[in-house]
C-alpha cells in the first residue's frame, strides 16, 4: 500500500497569512487528491491535483484560495492563502492505489488565530 | 454531481451486539463503495469496500451490502468490541480508470457501550 508522508502535521497561523502544505508519496501516482475536514464534519474534496497540469478544483474552492502544485509524479503541495479562523481545518491529502482504494496521509492540523 | 447520505450520525451499542450503518447515493453511475474507519486524531483508513458487481462483501466480523435498484449501502459489524469505537465514513464514486474520487457521507460516530 502506498505510504504517504504530510507536513506540518499541525501549525497554529495568524490570520492573513498562509501555509503550504506538503504531500510526499513513496510511488509514482497519477493523481492526487486534497481533502479539507473541518471539526467533527466529514471529509470534502478540495481539488485534484495531476502532474503536468492545472488542479480540478471542486465547487465551492478556488485557485486563489488555495493554490496547489504537482511538480512530479510523487510530491504535492496545498497553500491556504490569506487565511482566516474559517480556514481552521484538518487538510488531507490522499492518492489511489490498488485500483480505487484511497489511502490518506496523516492530516495537517490548521488553526487560524 | 453525486450526494451522500449517511444515517444515523451517532449511534451507541453494547459490547457484542451488532451496528449497522446505511447510506444513499444519489448518482447511479457511481460504482465503488468503501468504508473509512477515523479513530480520534488519526487518518481515515479502509475497513471494507464493495464494487456494484456485487451485493454483498464480508471480512471476518464486518459485511457491507449493495442494493444498487434502492441506491443504498449498508455497513454491518457484528459482536462489537471497544476498539471498534469510532467515527465511520462511507463514500461513493463514478468510475474513473483507478483515480476514482470520493464522495463523503457526513459520518457515524459509533460507541460501544462496555
Amino acid at each position: 500500500s502506498a505510504v504517504i508522508s504530510q507536513k506540518p502535521s499541525r501549525d497554529i497561523c495568524q490570520r492573513g497569512t498562509s501555509l503550504t502544505i506538503q504531500c510526499q508519496v513513496d510511488s509514482q501516482v497519477t493523481m492526487m487528491f486534497w481533502y479539507r475536514q473541518q471539526p467533527g464534519q466529514s471529509l470534502t474534496l478540495i481539488a485534484t491535483a495531476n502532474q503536468g497540469s492545472e488542479a480540478t478544483y471542486e465547487s465551492g474552492f478556488v485557485i486563489d484560495k488555495f493554490p496547489i502544485s504537482r511538480p512530479n509524479l510523487t510530491f504535492s503541495t496545498l497553500t491556504v492563502s490569506n487565511m482566516s479562523p474559517e480556514d481552521s481545518s484538518i487538510y488531507l491529502c490522499s492518492v489511489n492505489d490498488r485500483g480505487s482504494e484511497a489511502f490518506f496521509g496523516q492530516g495537517t492540523r490548521l488553526t487560524v488565530v | 454531481g453525486e450526494n451522500v447520505e449517511q444515517h444515523p450520525s451517532t449511534l451507541s451499542v453494547q459490547e457484542g451486539d451488532s451496528a449497522v450503518i446505511k447510506c444513499t447515493y444519489s448518482d447511479s453511475a457511481s460504482n465503488y463503495f468503501p468504508w473509512y474507519k477515523q479513530e480520534l486524531g488519526k487518518r481515515p483508513q479502509l475497513i471494507i469496500d464493495i464494487r456494484s458487481n456485487v451485493g454483498e462483501k464480508k471480512d471476518q466480523r464486518i459485511a457491507v451490502t449493495l442494493n444498487k435498484t434502492a441506491k443504498h449501502f449498508s455497513l454491518h459489524i457484528t459482536e462489537t468490541q471497544p476498539e471498534d469505537s469510532a467515527v465511520y465514513f462511507c463514500a461513493a464514486s463514478l468510475p474513473n480508470f483507478g483515480n476514482e474520487k470520493l464522495t463523503f457521507g457526513t459520518g457515524t460516530r459509533l460507541t460501544i457501550i462496555p
